[in-house]
Protein backbone atom coordinates (compact mmCIF):
# COMPACT_ATOMS: atom_id res chain seq x y z
CA UNK A 1 0.00 0.00 0.00
CA UNK A 2 0.97 2.99 -0.78
CA UNK A 3 2.39 5.72 2.09
CA UNK A 4 -0.20 8.58 0.35
CA UNK A 5 -2.93 7.85 -2.40
CA UNK A 6 -4.81 10.30 -3.99
CA UNK A 7 -7.54 9.71 -6.25
CA UNK A 8 -6.34 9.52 -10.16
CA UNK A 9 -8.92 12.34 -11.32
CA UNK A 10 -11.36 14.53 -10.28
CA UNK A 11 -14.23 16.79 -11.92
CA UNK A 12 -15.74 19.84 -11.05
CA UNK A 13 -17.57 22.78 -12.72
CA UNK A 14 -16.22 26.88 -13.15
CA UNK A 15 -17.50 28.60 -9.82
CA UNK A 16 -17.49 25.31 -7.57
CA UNK A 17 -14.83 24.26 -5.25
CA UNK A 18 -13.16 20.91 -5.73
CA UNK A 19 -11.93 19.25 -2.59
CA UNK A 20 -8.91 16.76 -3.06
CA UNK A 21 -7.81 14.18 -1.00
CA UNK A 22 -3.96 12.37 0.61
CA UNK A 23 -4.81 9.51 2.27
CA UNK A 24 -1.59 8.42 4.46
CA UNK A 25 -1.51 4.72 4.97
CA UNK A 26 -3.27 2.48 7.64
CA UNK A 27 -0.41 3.56 10.98
CA UNK A 28 0.66 6.36 9.58
CA UNK A 29 -0.48 9.49 11.66
CA UNK A 30 -2.23 12.42 9.60
CA UNK A 31 -2.47 14.73 12.63
CA UNK A 32 1.81 14.32 12.95
CA UNK A 33 2.71 15.53 9.61
CA UNK A 34 2.60 18.68 7.01
CA UNK A 35 0.75 18.05 4.06
CA UNK A 36 2.45 19.63 1.53
CA UNK A 37 0.85 20.67 -1.79
CA UNK A 38 1.96 21.18 -5.56
CA UNK A 39 0.59 21.63 -8.82
CA UNK A 40 1.46 21.27 -12.34
CA UNK A 41 0.36 22.15 -15.30
CA UNK A 42 1.55 20.23 -18.67
CA UNK A 43 4.86 20.97 -20.17
CA UNK A 44 6.06 23.36 -16.84
CA UNK A 45 7.53 22.00 -13.34
CA UNK A 46 5.35 21.70 -9.97
CA UNK A 47 4.34 24.92 -8.42
CA UNK A 48 4.32 25.20 -4.92
CA UNK A 49 1.02 25.91 -3.23
CA UNK A 50 0.67 25.66 0.50
CA UNK A 51 1.92 23.42 3.52
CA UNK A 52 -0.72 22.34 6.30
CA UNK A 53 -0.30 21.09 9.61
CA UNK A 54 -3.12 22.56 11.54
CA UNK A 55 -4.84 25.96 11.55
CA UNK A 56 -1.91 27.13 13.21
CA UNK A 57 0.70 26.27 11.13
CA UNK A 58 -0.18 26.57 7.81
CA UNK A 59 1.96 28.38 5.04
CA UNK A 60 0.41 29.92 2.09
CA UNK A 61 2.84 30.01 -1.14
CA UNK A 62 3.96 32.97 -2.35
CA UNK A 63 1.43 34.82 -4.76
CA UNK A 64 -1.06 31.82 -3.95
CA UNK A 65 -4.53 32.65 -4.01
CA UNK A 66 -6.62 32.60 -0.48
CA UNK A 67 -9.19 30.68 -2.63
CA UNK A 68 -6.66 27.49 -2.37
CA UNK A 69 -6.54 26.52 1.64
CA UNK A 70 -5.51 23.31 3.53
CA UNK A 71 -7.11 21.19 6.13
CA UNK A 72 -7.14 17.59 7.08
CA UNK A 73 -9.80 14.94 7.78
CA UNK A 74 -8.78 13.38 10.92
CA UNK A 75 -11.42 10.21 10.52
CA UNK A 76 -10.35 9.48 6.70
CA UNK A 77 -6.33 10.03 8.18
CA UNK A 78 -6.52 12.43 4.76
CA UNK A 79 -4.97 15.65 3.82
CA UNK A 80 -7.25 17.85 2.00
CA UNK A 81 -6.51 20.52 -0.63
CA UNK A 82 -10.07 22.53 -1.64
CA UNK A 83 -10.16 25.16 -4.04
CA UNK A 84 -12.55 27.31 -4.10
CA UNK A 85 -14.31 29.48 -6.93
CA UNK A 86 -12.70 26.86 -9.56
CA UNK A 87 -11.62 28.84 -12.89
CA UNK A 88 -10.43 26.96 -15.78
CA UNK A 89 -6.58 27.99 -15.09
CA UNK A 90 -6.56 25.22 -12.43
CA UNK A 91 -7.14 22.53 -14.60
CA UNK A 92 -4.16 20.54 -13.93
CA UNK A 93 -2.44 17.93 -11.70
CA UNK A 94 -2.21 18.41 -8.11
CA UNK A 95 0.05 16.85 -6.00
CA UNK A 96 0.59 15.91 -2.39
CA UNK A 97 3.95 15.17 -0.18
CA UNK A 98 5.29 14.48 3.31
CA UNK A 99 8.44 14.08 4.58
CA UNK A 100 8.34 10.67 5.95
CA UNK A 101 10.98 8.05 7.58
CA UNK A 102 13.76 10.20 6.41
CA UNK A 103 12.71 10.86 2.54
CA UNK A 104 10.21 12.77 1.12
CA UNK A 105 7.10 10.92 -0.67
CA UNK A 106 4.94 12.22 -3.19
CA UNK A 107 1.55 11.51 -3.78
CA UNK A 108 0.30 9.36 -6.96
CA UNK A 109 -1.54 13.11 -8.16
CA UNK A 110 -4.74 13.86 -8.90
CA UNK A 111 -6.29 14.73 -12.25
CA UNK A 112 -8.38 17.67 -11.94
CA UNK A 113 -10.67 18.84 -15.10
CA UNK A 114 -12.61 22.53 -14.82
CA UNK A 115 -15.93 21.37 -16.99
CA UNK B 1 15.10 36.80 -9.42
CA UNK B 2 15.42 33.38 -8.73
CA UNK B 3 16.72 30.65 -11.22
CA UNK B 4 17.57 27.02 -10.85
CA UNK B 5 19.03 25.54 -14.59
CA UNK B 6 19.34 21.87 -14.94
CA UNK B 7 22.04 20.72 -17.24
CA UNK B 8 23.56 17.24 -17.74
CA UNK B 9 20.63 15.43 -19.52
CA UNK B 10 20.68 13.15 -22.37
CA UNK B 11 20.90 9.71 -23.88
CA UNK B 12 22.96 7.73 -21.86
CA UNK B 13 23.32 3.15 -22.04
CA UNK B 14 22.03 1.22 -19.18
CA UNK B 15 25.27 0.76 -16.46
CA UNK B 16 26.73 4.00 -17.69
CA UNK B 17 26.98 7.26 -15.47
CA UNK B 18 25.72 10.90 -15.74
CA UNK B 19 25.97 13.84 -13.94
CA UNK B 20 23.62 16.61 -13.79
CA UNK B 21 23.87 20.10 -12.53
CA UNK B 22 21.72 22.86 -11.27
CA UNK B 23 23.12 26.34 -11.30
CA UNK B 24 21.46 28.65 -8.87
CA UNK B 25 21.39 32.27 -8.78
CA UNK B 26 18.87 35.00 -7.16
CA UNK B 27 19.23 33.85 -3.43
CA UNK B 28 21.76 32.73 -0.54
CA UNK B 29 22.58 29.39 -1.88
CA UNK B 30 23.39 28.24 1.59
CA UNK B 31 20.18 29.29 3.35
CA UNK B 32 18.86 26.48 1.32
CA UNK B 33 18.14 22.37 1.08
CA UNK B 34 18.46 21.19 -2.33
CA UNK B 35 16.69 18.60 -4.23
CA UNK B 36 16.49 16.55 -6.81
CA UNK B 37 12.80 15.49 -7.79
CA UNK B 38 12.04 13.82 -11.56
CA UNK B 39 9.04 12.14 -13.31
CA UNK B 40 9.12 9.62 -15.37
CA UNK B 41 7.03 10.51 -19.10
CA UNK B 42 3.22 10.45 -18.37
CA UNK B 43 3.76 9.80 -14.39
CA UNK B 44 3.68 11.36 -11.15
CA UNK B 45 6.51 13.07 -9.06
CA UNK B 46 8.78 10.90 -7.46
CA UNK B 47 11.58 12.84 -4.93
CA UNK B 48 15.37 11.39 -5.46
CA UNK B 49 17.37 13.10 -3.22
CA UNK B 50 18.26 16.20 -0.47
CA UNK B 51 20.99 18.11 0.61
CA UNK B 52 20.85 20.12 3.28
CA UNK B 53 21.38 23.80 3.29
CA UNK B 54 24.92 23.27 4.90
CA UNK B 55 25.29 20.33 3.55
CA UNK B 56 25.85 18.69 6.43
CA UNK B 57 23.55 15.64 5.24
CA UNK B 58 22.10 13.82 2.63
CA UNK B 59 18.88 11.38 1.95
CA UNK B 60 18.38 9.35 -0.85
CA UNK B 61 15.08 7.70 -2.12
CA UNK B 62 15.33 4.16 -1.88
CA UNK B 63 15.07 3.07 -5.50
CA UNK B 64 18.40 5.76 -5.64
CA UNK B 65 20.32 4.85 -2.75
CA UNK B 66 23.84 3.29 -3.65
CA UNK B 67 24.00 4.72 -7.00
CA UNK B 68 23.26 8.36 -6.97
CA UNK B 69 25.31 11.17 -5.14
CA UNK B 70 24.18 14.84 -4.39
CA UNK B 71 26.78 17.39 -4.11
CA UNK B 72 26.52 20.95 -3.73
CA UNK B 73 29.56 23.74 -4.49
CA UNK B 74 28.56 26.64 -2.39
CA UNK B 75 31.67 29.18 -4.08
CA UNK B 76 29.79 27.78 -7.69
CA UNK B 77 26.31 28.35 -6.47
CA UNK B 78 25.88 24.61 -8.22
CA UNK B 79 24.31 21.44 -6.62
CA UNK B 80 25.18 18.28 -8.77
CA UNK B 81 23.68 14.47 -9.08
CA UNK B 82 26.33 11.97 -10.06
CA UNK B 83 24.43 8.84 -11.24
CA UNK B 84 25.67 5.52 -11.67
CA UNK B 85 24.70 2.03 -12.78
CA UNK B 86 21.98 3.80 -14.41
CA UNK B 87 18.99 1.58 -15.36
CA UNK B 88 16.23 2.16 -17.79
CA UNK B 89 13.57 2.88 -15.34
CA UNK B 90 16.01 5.84 -14.81
CA UNK B 91 14.47 7.56 -17.45
CA UNK B 92 12.81 10.54 -16.46
CA UNK B 93 13.12 14.43 -16.33
CA UNK B 94 15.01 15.95 -13.57
CA UNK B 95 14.35 18.78 -11.69
CA UNK B 96 16.21 20.92 -8.82
CA UNK B 97 14.14 22.38 -6.61
CA UNK B 98 15.15 24.11 -3.16
CA UNK B 99 13.44 24.68 0.47
CA UNK B 100 14.63 27.51 2.82
CA UNK B 101 16.49 25.95 5.85
CA UNK B 102 14.57 22.75 5.37
CA UNK B 103 11.14 23.81 5.92
CA UNK B 104 10.05 21.48 3.12
CA UNK B 105 8.37 23.92 0.90
CA UNK B 106 9.77 23.65 -2.74
CA UNK B 107 8.89 26.82 -3.71
CA UNK B 108 10.98 27.21 -6.83
CA UNK B 109 11.85 24.56 -9.67
CA UNK B 110 14.02 25.25 -12.59
CA UNK B 111 13.00 23.57 -15.96
CA UNK B 112 14.17 20.13 -15.79
CA UNK B 113 16.48 18.45 -17.98
CA UNK B 114 15.49 14.76 -19.44
CA UNK B 115 17.78 11.35 -18.90
CA UNK B 116 17.27 8.82 -21.51
CA UNK B 117 18.74 5.65 -20.53
CA UNK B 118 18.62 3.20 -23.15
CA UNK B 119 21.17 0.73 -25.36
Amino acid sequence: QAVLTQPSSLSASPGASASLTCTLRSGINVGTYRIYWYRQKPGSPPQYLLRYKSDSEKVQGSGVPSRFSGSKDASANAGILLISGLQSEDEADYYCAIWHISAWVFGGGTKLTVL
Amino acid sequence: QVQLVESGGGVVQPGRSLRLSCAVSGFTFSNYGMHWVRQAPGKGLEWVALIWYDGGNKYYADSVKGRFTISRVISQNTVYLQMNSLRGEDTAVYYCTRDHYNSGDFDFWGQGTLVTVSS
